[in-house]
């Protein structure tokens, strides 16, 4: 069974401070995302990354960096935290062969920033 | 860039009746279409994929999707809903014809209530 995992389940900052939001998965999965979900708007690309350190823009990188270490673990970074921020995040990985198409899914951390 | 459309925010229905959730998305050549399923304070699940072949898809706990290539529609069904189908249910495509076609495209999703 493929696990993601994300660091925490909930998160209050404050505004300004840097935010690290981590995601691990465990299936060797070549391909991980961090999304934004928002009432509303569904679930929008904010990062995603293809190999270990590489990445590319989704639709609203604005505000947030990534960084990929290692194949396992994908970070979202909040260099400095906004009210508007506030939202649940998703990390996401898949494979790169077979079974390519299909996203697996962490619990989300859901974020407040004060 | 390809867009998803979901027509209904909010879906009620009393337990044991039909349901179909609707999702249309912005014409291409090639798509994969899929739908996934977010229950309450969890992450989201696939529910069912198209990626060729028949048109009719089955997925996990009893829901299926038709794949209508003309209408650009990829509607969600269940004959007989349960308590625990409460849940929201997001649609996805990636488009084939794009660079990254590992990238989804989610629709804004649908709240579906089951009431006793």
């Amino acid at each position: 069974d493929v696990k993601v995992t994300q660091s925490s389940r909930y998160l209050v900052k404050r505004t300004g401070e840097k935010v690290f939001l981590e995601c691990v998965q465990d299936m060797d999965h070549e391909n991980m995302f961090w999304y934004r979900q928002d009432p509303g708007l569904g679930l929008r690309l904010i990062y995603f990354s293809y190999d270990v350190k590489m990445k590319e823009k989704g639709d609203i990188p604005e505000g947030y960096s990534v960084s990929r270490e290692k194949k396992e673990r994908f970070s979202l970074i909040l260099e400095s935290a906004s009210t508007n921020q506030t939202s649940m995040y998703l990390c996401a990985s898949s494979d790169l062969g077979a079974g390519w198409e299909t996203q697996y899914f962490g619990p989300g951390t859901r974020l407040l920033v004060l | 860039a390809q867009s998803v459309t979901q027509l209904d925010s909010q879906v009620p229905v009393f337990e044991e009746a039909p349901v179909e959730l609707r999702c249309n998305y912005s014409s291409s050549v090639s798509v994969y279409l899929f739908w996934y399923v977010q229950y309450p304070n969890q992450g989201l699940q696939l529910l069912l994929k198209y990626l060729s072949g028949s048109t009719l898809v089955k997925g996990i706990n009893g829901f299926e999707a038709e794949f209508n290539k003309s209408q650009t529609s990829f509607h969600l069904r269940k004959p007989s809903v349960h308590i625990s189908d409460t849940a929201e249910y997001f649609c996805a495509v990636s488009d084939l014809t794009q660079g990254g076609s590992e990238k989804l495209v989610f629709g804004k999703g649908t709240k579906l209530t089951v009431n006793p």
